[in-house]
């Protein structure tokens, strides 16, 4: 199975804020962003690195240098805040990271 | 609308069985392939099964030889029935669609909680 490292754990920020999680550890373009909120279906935001999902806000994007993947949230707002996680879709079984908890500072 | 709705989960004692519901409302589940994902206690989320258009299974190790995924075309109803119970299946459980086998997830449910427990 492939592993994927998703960084940092946990952040805390501000509304307005820039923020950005990393994830590594997949190939090529084969990784998709997910927004979960406690007890509400995850929702896929990102899909193949940098494609912006139907219906995700555009302060949303992807981006890849090599193996290193991120997420950017340009300008954090209320809704914002919950837990992102990485996959990679490069090979089945399908993998995730653990997950970024994003709470308000 | 187009959604996805899990019920089914309980709690359940070790060696126990239960079966898992996905209803789907807005497509049909049979020309999509559809995956079960669960999330154990302050864990990762973690792939579970798939059934294949073709009607093709799969299933992670960890539960292969244990859990079996079926859909009633008839109901746009996915299934997992879940056998031999461990307390390690303790998790939220959800179903997940994937368009074109891409493995990408465009559609979630709520999840069920499992709680396996004497």
């Amino acid at each position: 199975d492939i592993q994927v490292t998703q960084s940092p754990s946990s952040l805390s920020a501000s509304v307005g804020e820039r923020v950005t999680i990393t994830c590594r550890g997949s190939q090529s373009k084969f990784l998709n962003w997910y927004q979960h909120k406690s007890g509400k279906a995850p929702k896929l935001l990102i899909y193949g690195a940098s494609n912006l999902q139907s219906g995700v806000p555009s302060r949303f994007s992807g981006s890849a240098s090599g193996t290193e993947f991120t997420l950017t949230i340009s300008s954090l707002q209320p809704e914002d805040f919950a837990t992102y996680y990485c996959q990679q879709s490069h090979s089945t079984p399908p993998t995730f990271g653990q997950g970024t908890r994003l709470d308000m500072k | 609308e187009v959604q996805l709705v899990e019920s089914g989960g309980g709690l359940i004692q070790p060696g126990g069985s239960l079966r898992l519901s996905c209803a789907a409302s807005g497509f049909t589940v049979s020309t999509n392939y559809m995956n079960w994902f669960r999330q154990a206690p302050g864990k990762g989320l973690e792939w579970v099964s798939v059934i294949y258009p073709s009607g093709r299974t799969y299933y992670s190790d960890s539960v292969k030889g244990r859990f079996t995924i079926s859909r009633d075309n008839s109901e746009n109803t996915l299934y997992l029935q879940m056998s031999s119970l461990r307390p390690e299946d303790t998790a939220v459980y959800y179903c997940a669609r994937d368009v074109t086998s891409s493995l990408v997830f465009d559609l979630w449910g709520r999840g069920t909680l499992v709680t396996v427990s004497s």
